[in-house]
């Protein structure tokens, strides 16, 4: 699975879009992006996930670029609540992978 | 449908005690992982399995086994307890289909 990097953290604005970058370079052309969430304690939940085309569903919105080498999850109104890790994972599909996470973004809603 | 349920929630044990956690899924799922997060960390992989019968290691699998007989359990097993396995464990499972569905974690505090 491709490595991934994202930034150790972020502040943001309750009510303002949160930006959250993932950079992919070495993804394949069969991987996907995921994006998982972590609050306080709890086990990781899922956000989106996406292959070429941007997607968006109730939680969130997923922006890959045209290289698919990073991509932008946004969560278009910060709630504090939204206080969590996001981690971003490459994944293949339907196989069992080695899946490992990285560091994550410790992001922080404040009012 | 209960996703993932980890066995026990909490747990004391002493250094050289040995111990099995237990995780379990009703939904079918191929690929089962466990994962350790030690406080203000990410998460680490120990173990995984793709299918009934398979176990491989992860990141960090020094001084855990793991064993999948049952295509819906995962057990993951300490033989010997020391205080660095001190950790909250995550197990994971996945489908063809994705995502990846955590459990809600077992706190495991070794003295």
């Amino acid at each position: 699975d491709a490595k991934t990097t994202q930034p150790t953290s972020m502040d943001c604005a309750e009510g303002r879009a949160a930006n959250l970058p993932c950079n992919h370079s070495t993804i394949s052309g069969n991987e996907y992006v995921y994006w998982y969430r972590q609050i306080h304690s709890q086990g990781p939940q899922y956000i989106i996930h996406g292959l070429k085309n941007n997607e968006t569903n109730e939680m969130a919105s997923l922006i890959i670029t045209e290289d698919r080498k990073s991509s932008t999850l946004i969560l278009p109104h910060a709630t504090l609540r939204d206080t969590a890790v996001y981690y971003c994972l490459c994944m293949i599909k339907a196989a069992g992978n080695k899946l490992t996470f990285g560091g994550g973004t410790r992001v922080l809603v404040k009012p | 449908n209960a996703g993932v349920t980890q066995t026990p929630k909490f747990r004391v044990l002493k250094t050289g005690q040995s111990m099995t956690l237990l995780c379990a899924q009703d939904m079918n799922h191929e690929y089962m992982y466990w994962y350790r997060q030690d406080p203000g960390m990410g998460l680490r992989l120990i173990h995984y399995s793709v299918g009934e019968g398979t176990t491989a290691k992860g990141e960090v699998p020094d001084g855990y086994n793991v064993s999948r007989l049952k295509k819906q359990n995962f057990l993951l097993g300490l033989e010997s307890a020391a205080p660095s396995q001190t950790s909250v464990y995550f197990c994971a499972s996945i489908t063809g289909q994705g995502p990846l569905i955590f459990g809600p974690g077992t706190r495991l505090t070794v003295t």
